[in-house]
């Protein structure tokens, strides 16, 4: 059974700093990875997607990389700023897929908190 | 265009009523999944349909929770005999499934649910 773990729970830390969230999972045998902002009492925003054949993906000061034989990922956020306060997730893939699809197994987040 | 949409976007019920939670994916998105999510957790896997058909119901807690999605698009999520600790934020994501850039999915805000 795929389990997330997101280390840590909340992270604060002055605006400026680069800083870097971890997520690792117990099943290495992924096809992608996904990482998701959530803004207190909204859903989820996809921020990025890595496919197992990737080593990393960047999205303007956003950077996620993939070690699939370690079972780790990071997101790298570079300059943070008041407005990157959010709770990032993680999910995997995991169980049946059928047609292409298929659930996402989460992390429990990391609530990071930037402070002006 | 138009994201994932759920009503209602709040819900307040006593213990022991039906309710209806509705799902609108984005259009010609295949693949539809519900999740739930506690205070300070992911989101937990309920059901994903690939069409018409639940493709993994594996998530759903007991009997007194149900999902439809009749014509391949909009799903409705029933809860029967609510009970308090049902009490969570409902999310809805679909994806077009399939291939690896489509992969992704796309959350809706979320249905907040409150048994008293």
């Amino acid at each position: 059974k795929q389990e997330v773990t997101q280390i840590p729970a909340a992270l604060s830390v002055p605006e400026g700093e680069n800083l870097v969230l971890n997520c690792s999972f117990t099943d290495s045998a992924i096809y992608n990875l996904q990482w998701f902002r959530q803004d207190p009492g909204k859903g989820l925003t996809s921020l990025l997607l890595i496919q197992s054949s990737q080593r990393e993906q960047t999205s303007g000061r956003l950077n996620a990389s993939l070690d699939k034989s370690s079972g780790r990922s990071t997101l790298y956020i570079a300059a943070s700023q008041p407005g990157d306060s959010a709770t990032y997730l993680c999910a995997v893939p995991g169980g049946k897929s059928y047609q292409g699809a298929q659930k996402l197994v989460f992390g429990q987040g990391t609530r990071l908190t930037i402070n002006p | 265009g138009a994201g994932v949409s759920q009503t209602p976007s709040n819900k307040v019920t006593e213990k022991g009523k039906y309710v209806e939670l509705r799902c609108d994916p984005i259009s010609g998105h295949t693949a539809l999944y519900w999740y739930r999510q506690s205070l300070g957790q992911g989101p937990e896997f309920l059901i994903y349909f690939q069409g018409t058909g639940a493709a993994d119901d594996s998530g759903l807690p007991n009997d007194r929770f149900f999902a439809v999605r009749p014509e391949g698009s909009v799903s409705t999520l029933k809860i029967q005999r609510t009970e308090r600790g049902d009490s969570a934020v409902y999310l809805c994501a679909s994806s077009l499934a399939g291939t690896s850039a489509k992969d992704t999915q796309y959350f809706g805000p979320g249905t907040r649910l409150t048994v008293l």
